[in-house]
């Protein structure tokens, strides 16, 4: 069975300080892939990143970066230099062996403060 | 803008009543899924359908079904329905559904469904 655990619940940061999201997954499954996705007020799912079990360089695409770290099952997420745009519910999924669909943790809710 | 669309926007209905959600995919994308999206069972897998066929179904109630037409636009219908089914319902589409690896999926806007 697959199990992801985002145990944030919220999190509510000024703007300008660094934020990290945690995200531990759990699999049986040798490869797997990991994601981020960001739910803003507005609803919709906007997909981040996608990293496979194969791959565990850490990542950094502008004030965002990633942390994946298969010892400890876990893909945690930094965002560098919060801003109040940054503020929304974020997801973190896997999806495991034959499966493909998403198995979503229950979600961080960041707050950023002007 | 994720290029997968979703109708209606919103929906409010009476309990027992059937509703259909309709979804049209990425252009390309060969593979939708439907997840829901409720505050007490968070975002959950319902089903796959991969180029007109069923690949794969979660916490899917036996009172919902879908489908996946030769356009591949994808139906979700609701039936009998209860105050517990109101939720925000996704579809996402993707490449492929059914190979080496699983591509990024991209989900539309939802269709909010209330259930009076």
């Amino acid at each position: 069975a697959q199990k992801v655990t985002q145990a944030q619940t919220e999190i509510s940061v000024v703007e300008k300080e660094d934020v990290t999201l945690d995200c531990v997954y759990e699999t049986r499954d040798t490869t797997y892939y990991l994601f981020w996705y960001k739910q803003p007020p507005s609803g919709e799912l906007v997909f981040l990143i996608r990293r496979n079990s194969f791959d565990e360089q850490n990542e950094i695409s502008g004030r965002y970066s990633w942390n994946f770290q298969k010892s400890t099952s876990s893909f945690n997420f930094t965002i560098t230099a919060s801003q109040v745009v940054d503020s929304a519910v974020y997801f973190c999924a896997l999806s495991s062996g034959s499966a493909r669909q998403l198995t979503f943790g229950s979600g961080t809710q960041l707050t950023v403060l002007p | 803008d994720s290029g997968v669309t979703q109708t209606p926007k919103h929906l409010i209905t009476a309990t027992g009543q059937r509703v259909t959600l309709r979804c049209s995919p990425r252009s390309g994308d060969l593979s939708v899924y439907w997840y829901q999206q409720s505050l007490d069972q968070g975002l959950q897998f319902l089903i796959q359908y991969y180029n007109g066929e069923e690949r794969a179904k979660g916490n899917i109630l036996e009172r919902f079904s879908a489908q996946q037409f030769p356009d591949l636009h994808s139906e979700l219908n609701l039936s009998s329905l209860e105050l517990g089914d109101s939720a925000l319902y996704f579809c996402a589409s993707s490449v492929v559904g059914s190979g080496s690896h699983p591509n990024e999926q991209f989900f539309g806007p939802g269709t909010r469904l209330t259930v009076l």
